[in-house]
């Protein structure tokens, strides 16, 4: 079974530009979450989308945004871009329901860097 | 407020010997507490969980963990340590107070180090 599968890769973006990245889950995982990690404040959850309606949101602006689509795959977009955004950003996804302990699958990660 | 504390940036150990990777956590209720490991470059790649029951919990690639309720502890182990072992670990516990999610909480990371 395939993992999850992030594009791109790599982004090399300015400031004030708008990104959008895509998260494609594994198979039958119908929960997506995006995580942020960078060096000063670790890894840092951004938000959880499951059947395509946000579920949990964690402490960042509203330039940070997400969606989920019907075939659960998710996209994350961040607009008005500030060198602070530099980052990479997990997708993560689980089967369903999160009332347990459930395991998250992540991604490979793309490598954002905003000039 | 939840959290998970790894109270060591880093862990030098020889290949061979026995290593651990310590993780205490704070949570009202029971845990579910997650091992990850990140190689250069690469996403989180799960070794293992502890949810109910045992509390010794086997893992991938012959890692183990030790749940400790009395202590609030979740400590890594292997062995007998091996130099591709060499990563970062991160030890992470389910948000509890976020209703149905998977949000995870995560410490700050442990790079381990294993010399030849």
């Amino acid at each position: 079974k395939a993992g999850v599968t992030q594009t791109p890769r790599y982004l090399i973006k300015t400031r004030g530009q708008q990104v959008t990245l895509s998260c494609s889950p594994i198979s039958g995982h119908r929960s997506v979450s995006w995580y942020q990690q960078t060096p000063g404040q670790g890894l840092q959850f951004l938000f959880e989308y499951f059947s395509e309606t946000q579920r949990n949101k964690g402490n960042f602006p509203g330039r940070f945004s997400g969606r989920q689509f019907s075939n659960s795959r998710s996209e994350m977009n961040v607009s008005t871009l500030e060198l602070g955004d530099s980052a990479l950003y997990l997708c993560a996804s689980s089967l369903a329901s999160g009332t347990g302990g459930e395991t998250q699958y992540f991604g490979p990660g793309t490598r954002l860097l905003v000039l | 407020a939840q959290s998970v504390a790894q109270p060591e940036d880093q862990v030098n150990v020889a290949e061979g010997n026995p290593l651990t990777v310590k993780c205490t956590y704070s949570v009202s209720g029971n845990p579910y507490l997650f091992w990850y490991v990140q190689y250069p470059n690469r996403g989180l790649q799960f070794l293992l969980k502890y949810i109910t029951g045992d509390n010794l919990v086997k893992g991938s690639y012959g890692f183990e963990a030790e749940f400790n309720k009395s202590q609030t502890s979740f400590h890594l182990k292997k062995p007998s340590a091996l130099v591709s072992d060499s990563a970062l670990y991160f030890c992470a516990v389910r948000d509890l107070y976020g209703g149905a999610t998977n949000k995870l909480i995560f410490g700050t990371g442990t790079l381990l180090a294993v010399q030849p």
